[in-house]
């Protein structure tokens, strides 16, 4: 049973250009997070999508967005990219109940 | 908003050793989840706590709540280099069933052999 498939798993972009990543949730969920995780802090919530609507957001800029396809698979959108936004992107799936959150293994973003 | 403090923030010990790491909510907890994550990869998860009072072992390790305190304590049992990794603890706020995952900043744990 595949797990959260994330890719590319890394990626190296240059200031104010923008980058796409994408997330295949875990078989049997519906719901599908973004998290920033900056070196040695825990992850930062930017939001969560289910029925293709963004449900819930964090405290990011609006250069964030991000999508949600009918087979619940998931992209996330940054903008004019910034050097703060080097970072561990990761996804999360989970089914709605409260039955745990599974994440993939991350896209490691660089921004130069 | 919720916040969630763990410490130690890092934690040297021998092979062997027991050890605990605490996670203390600044609200109310309904669900606390534990967390661990090697070093730039992704978080393999270890146990989800939801009532108080209850306790779950997975292998040596074993996980708390005590939802009076608002605090959930991570135990390890005769430590193992394998042990070693970023323990991260997350919690979601309100007691729904979605929501965004809070996390404390992590405790970084080595395990000397």
């Amino acid at each position: 049973d595949a797990g959260v498939t994330q890719s590319p798993t890394h990626l190296i972009k240059t200031r104010g250009q923008q980058v796409t990543l994408r997330c295949s949730p875990k078989s049997g969920h519906d719901t599908v997070s973004w998290y920033q995780q900056a070196l040695g802090q825990g992850p930062q919530f930017i939001f969560q999508y289910y029925e293709e609507e963004e449900r819930q957001r964090g405290n990011f800029p609006d250069r964030f967005s991000g999508h949600q396809f009918p087979n619940y698979s998931s992209e996330l959108n940054v903008n004019a990219l910034l050097l703060g936004d080097s970072a561990l992107y990761l996804c999360a799936s989970s089914n709605g109940q409260l039955r745990g959150y599974t994440f993939g293994s991350g896209t490691r973003l660089t921004v130069v | 908003s919720q916040e969630l403090e763990q410490s130690p923030q890092s934690l040297i010990v021998q092979e062997g050793k027991n050890l605990t790491i605490n996670c203390t909510s600044s609200k109310t907890l309904y669900g606390l989840y534990w967390y661990k994550q090697k070093y730039g990869e992704g978080l393999i998860f270890l146990m989800m706590l939801q009532k108080g009072g209850e306790e779950k072992s997975h292998e040596k390790i074993t996980a708390k709540l005590d939802e009076k305190k608002q605090q959930s304590s991570l135990h390890i049992t005769a430590s193992q280099p394998s042990h070693a990794g970023i323990y991260l603890c997350g919690a979601v706020a309100g007691g729904t069933s979605y929501g965004k995952l809070t996390f404390g900043q992590g405790t970084i744990l080595t395990v000397h052999p």
